[in-house]
């Protein structure tokens, strides 16, 4: 089985700018989730996706949004780009919603740098 | 507030020897916890896992043990490998299913 793929891996925006991430899960894989990777505060969980719906989301502003397509592809979109936005965005996807033990595949991210 | 702590930022052990890497929560509402894996240029991967009601957990050469009393836990990696070489991230599963991540130890394997 293909892995979870994030497009494009690379990304260079200016500040005030708008960016949309794409994660394509794993074939069967019904649930995403997104993440934040910087330096200073780790890996921060952005929100989780299952069936198209938002079903959790973590401390982010509103200009960090997502959605995921009835294919359980997903984009992820931050608008108004600030500095501290750049970081490794990654995707996760597993089979199931997030409960107990399941576990999550993580993409390899994508590196947004904002100027 | 940072839920989930890793205090060490990097770790040298050497090849052959015990690798242990440390993870200390604050919240009693963690049902299960987990050990991630992470290599330059890839996302993380899934090691191993423990549910709060056990204390231990044990594949292959990695064992996680969780001290509930002290809100601690610990990853055993033995023997250690060269390609054990990585920075290792403990995440701990909320009851309202939010994932915490600590912010990672780097894992130096020495010959």
């Amino acid at each position: 089985k293909a892995g979870v793929t994030q497009t494009p891996r690379y990304l260079i925006k200016t500040r005030g700018q708008q960016v949309t991430l794409s994660c394509s899960p794993i074939s069967g894989h019904r649930s995403v989730s997104w993440y934040q990777q910087t330096p200073g505060q780790g890996l921060q969980f952005l929100f989780e996706y299952f069936s198209e719906t938002q079903r959790n989301k973590g401390n982010f502003p509103g200009r960090f949004s997502g959605r995921q397509f009835s294919n359980s592809r997903s984009e992820m979109n931050v608008s108004t780009l600030e500095l501290g936005d750049s970081a490794l965005y990654l995707c996760a996807s597993s089979p199931d919603v997030l409960v107990g033990g399941i576990t999550q595949y993580f993409g390899p991210g994508t590196r947004l740098t904002v100027l | 507030d940072q839920q989930v702590k890793q205090n060490s930022p990097s770790l040298s052990v050497q090849e052959g020897r015990i690798s242990i890497l440390n993870c200390d929560y604050t919240n009693s509402m963690f049902d299960y916890f987990l050990w991630y894996k992470k290599y330059p240029a890839e996302g993380p991967t899934f090691l191993i896992s423990i549910s709060s009601i056990k204390d231990k957990n044990e594949d292959g050469r990695f064992t996680v043990f969780l001290n509930k009393s002290a809100k601690h836990l610990s990853l055993h990696i033995v023997p250690s490998q060269p390609g054990d070489s990585a920075v290792y991230f403990c995440a701990a599963r909320r009851r309202d299913d939010k994932i915490i991540f600590g912010k990672g130890t780097r894992l130096h394997i020495l010959p």
